[in-house]
């Protein structure tokens, strides 16, 4: 079946440095979502991506989608505090599903002020 | 802003026994979902549905399991003989579109129900 990897797993960084998480997916996809979970939180919805080598801003977050809609990353400029958490992306099966999200495992990022 | 809520925040049961996880999806979604992820782990699929029926399940969604919405806001998760490995977190979502354009394919989360089987 789909299988969507996520790397990397942990993510320590000082206040301000940049963090990108990295996502790769076995097969195809039709689309992929970015999510975040804070803490002890639930999954929050940040973006969507269609696309083949789409890239979308939301302020010092960057996300893209690769050429062959099969990865995709986010990048955070100059981390803050407030962006702690687990970031997941999620992909839905190109020619398959429109129901089923499969979330990759996700990379915890940590913030030192 | 409107949002998924779920009842109870934390369920403790024994082996054996069934639990029922329920959750408001926003007002106007259609699309309804369950989610779960044991603890330190990724979000897993495991129901979608629409128009009063199952659209698809994971692996993870066998005979233990049903869903429901009862009423007009209510959507329900039913695990009818729990296991150990049944604890984790459960997420309720729900969207008002799967489409891949457009608006309204995003997914809201409610907060979880904790669910702990001993």
């Amino acid at each position: 079946g789909q299988q969507v990897m996520q790397i990397p797993q942990y993510q320590h960084v000082q206040e301000g440095e940049d963090f990108t998480t990295y996502c790769n997916s076995s097969t195809t996809l039709s689309n992929i979502q970015w999510y975040k979970q804070r803490p002890g939180g639930h999954p929050v919805f940040l973006i969507q991506l269609v696309k083949s080598g789409e890239v979308k801003k939301q302020k010092r977050l960057t996300f893209q989608f690769g050429e062959a809609k099969k990865n995709s990353s986010l990048h955070i400029t100059a981390t803050q505090t407030t962006d702690v958490g687990t970031y997941f992306c999620a992909g839905r099966n190109s020619g398959g599903s429109n129901y089923k999200l499969t979330f990759g495992k996700g990379t915890l990022l940590t913030v030192n002020p | 802003e409107p949002e998924v809520t779920q009842t109870p925040s934390h369920q403790v049961t024994q082996m054996g026994q069934e639990v029922i996880l329920r959750c408001v999806p926003i007002s106007n979604h259609l699309y309804f979902y369950w989610y779960r992820q044991i603890l330190g782990q990724k979000v897993e699929f495991l129901v979608s549905f629409y128009n009063n029926e199952i659209s698809e399940k994971s692996e993870i969604f066998d005979d233990q399991f049903s869903v429901e919405r009862p009423d007009g806001s209510n959507f329900t998760l039913k695990i009818r003989s729990t296991k150990l490995e049944d604890s984790a977190m459960y997420f309720c979502a729900s969207s008002s579109s799967v489409f891949r354009t457009g608006s309204g394919y995003e997914q809201y989360f409610g907060p979880g129900t904790r669910l702990t089987v001993t």
